[in-house]
């Protein structure tokens, strides 16, 4: 019984093309987020949702939409693929809302691999 | 604002030894710190954390770390490693205010050597 779920594992997919990424948690928690990690690794994150309201929105291209249908589910759309935005993307979730929610464990998927050609 | 630094990008060791992995951190502000380790083709999982309290902090799988506020670290050591423990490791931090997002650090690559 995966806790964060991430849907495709891998996407590959031509430059232009419009493309999402879906995730699914089952823990309960009130937070989600998306991080964008680069081909050294680094990661960074990119949006936050408590409550199916956006609390952090780095700065990212507006091709990047966010989708909070409900608290268990976030969905990453981004549009116009570019080469850049080849790197692998993971979602994550955290129990708790409020000022509390800084020291709250992160849950992560296992990540969605996305190449552009 | 806070930011992590990770000293050393990749770490190798033989197997049984020792590991010391390095993290400073900066902020203005209190901080909770946090270790996540990723492991080949996965997500991050957490290893331990700093909220208040004692200094050394005990995690899974045989790992701690000591959270040094003078020295802004939070160094994370292993007395004896495996092959099993072959993964990226994460430092992390994020401050005490409302919403703060965690801000992790570049990864150091720790790879055990049979």
């Amino acid at each position: 019984d995966t806790a964060v779920s991430q849907t495709p594992k891998y996407l590959v997919t031509q430059m232009g093309n419009d493309k999402s990424i879906k995730c699914e948690q089952n823990l309960g928690h009130d937070t989600m987020y998306w991080y964008k990690q680069d081909s050294k690794k680094f990661l960074k994150i990119m949006f936050s949702y408590n409550n199916k309201e956006l609390i952090i929105n780095e700065t990212v291209p507006n091709r990047f939409s966010p989708k909070s249908p409900d608290k268990a589910h976030l969905n990453l759309h981004i549009n116009s693929l570019e080469l850049g935005d080849s790197a692998v993307y993971f979602c994550a979730s955290s129990q708790g809302a409020g000022g509390e929610l800084a020291k709250n464990i992160q849950y992560f998927g296992a990540g969605t691999r996305l190449s552009v050609l | 604002a806070q930011s992590v630094t990770q000293l050393d990008s990749q770490v190798p060791v033989f197997e049984e030894a020792p590991v010391e992995l390095r993290c400073n951190y900066s902020s203005s502000v209190s901080v909770y710190l946090f270790w996540y380790v990723q492991y080949p083709n996965q997500g991050l999982q957490l290893l331990l954390k700093y909220l208040s309290g004692s200094t050394l902090v005990k995690g899974i799988n045989g790992f701690e770390a000591e959270f040094n506020k003078s020295q802004t670290s939070f160094h994370l050591r292993k007395p004896s490693v495996h092959i099993s423990d072959t993964a990226e490791y994460f430092c992390a931090v994020s401050g005490w205010t409302s919403y703060d997002k965690v801000i992790f650090g570049p990864g150091t690559s720790l790879s055990v050597i049979p």
